[in-house]
């Protein structure tokens, strides 16, 4: 089944580490975006991607960092200049060029970061 | 992109018809109006999506009246399972980059 995967589900990390929350799709989607949700709270966007090798930064940025060498993997950092990190992170995907019908984001299962 | 206004929070009983309504008073010509719904710890799902005047499917109905500046989403026979947070989103449809924002939803709880 074509999806999006995120891991790990659940992360736990001491102050000043840095560390990397895994997104990988098989959609073959072009565009890929991370979600910050705080609880009780909505989807706040902190990196998107267009094409391979670009991507801009959204509302919450600071403190993050992504990369995007390939078309299907979309890794988000959070390092440690991130002030608040504990949260739980979606990514998410978007067709673009290659959709048959409504361009809808296609969101993978999450994962919670909590920092010790 | 144009910003949504929702209600932060609604209350149903099981098998009524809810309704939803999501402000998007810069909506631009282009654009979609898309619907997702989140359970708790987990990743947001498409609900519905439209342009204009009514879309129905299995699930739910989306009706955007002629001016296009808002949505209203029903949900027709709720039952405990609905109880979830809904979120609108303008979205340009399109396959050029663009920061998709969320607003911060409406979270609905359905009672018996």
């Amino acid at each position: 089944d074509g999806g999006i995967t995120q891991s790990p589900k659940y992360l736990f990390r001491k102050e000043g580490q840095n560390v990397t929350l895994s997104c990988e799709q098989n959609l073959n989607h072009d565009a890929m975006y991370w979600y910050r949700q705080d609880p009780g709270q909505g989807l706040r966007l902190i990196y998107y991607s267009q094409i391979v090798n670009d991507f801009q930064k959204g509302d919450i940025a600071e403190g993050y960092s992504v990369s995007r060498e390939k078309k299907e993997s979309f890794p988000l950092t959070v390092t440690s200049a991130q002030k608040n990190p504990t949260a739980f992170y979606l990514c998410a995907s978007y067709p673009g060029t290659v959709s048959s019908g409504a361009n809808v984001l296609t969101f993978g299962a999450g994962s919670r970061l909590t920092v010790l | 992109l144009a910003k949504t206004t929702q209600p932060i929070s609604m209350d149903s009983y099981e098998g009524q018809e809810v309704n939803i309504t999501c402000s998007h008073n810069n909506i631009a010509t282009n654009d979609y109006i898309t619907w997702y719904q989140q359970f708790p710890s987990q990743g947001p799902r498409f609900i519905i999506q439209g342009y204009k005047t009514k879309v129905t499917n299995e699930v739910a109905s989306l009706f955007i009246p002629a001016d296009r500046k808002s949505s209203t989403l029903s949900l027709p026979r709720v039952s405990l399972s609905d109880t979830a947070v809904y979120y609108c989103l303008v979205d340009p449809n399109s396959n050029s980059g663009y920061a998709l924002n969320f607003g911060k939803g409406t979270s609905l709880l359905v009672t018996p």
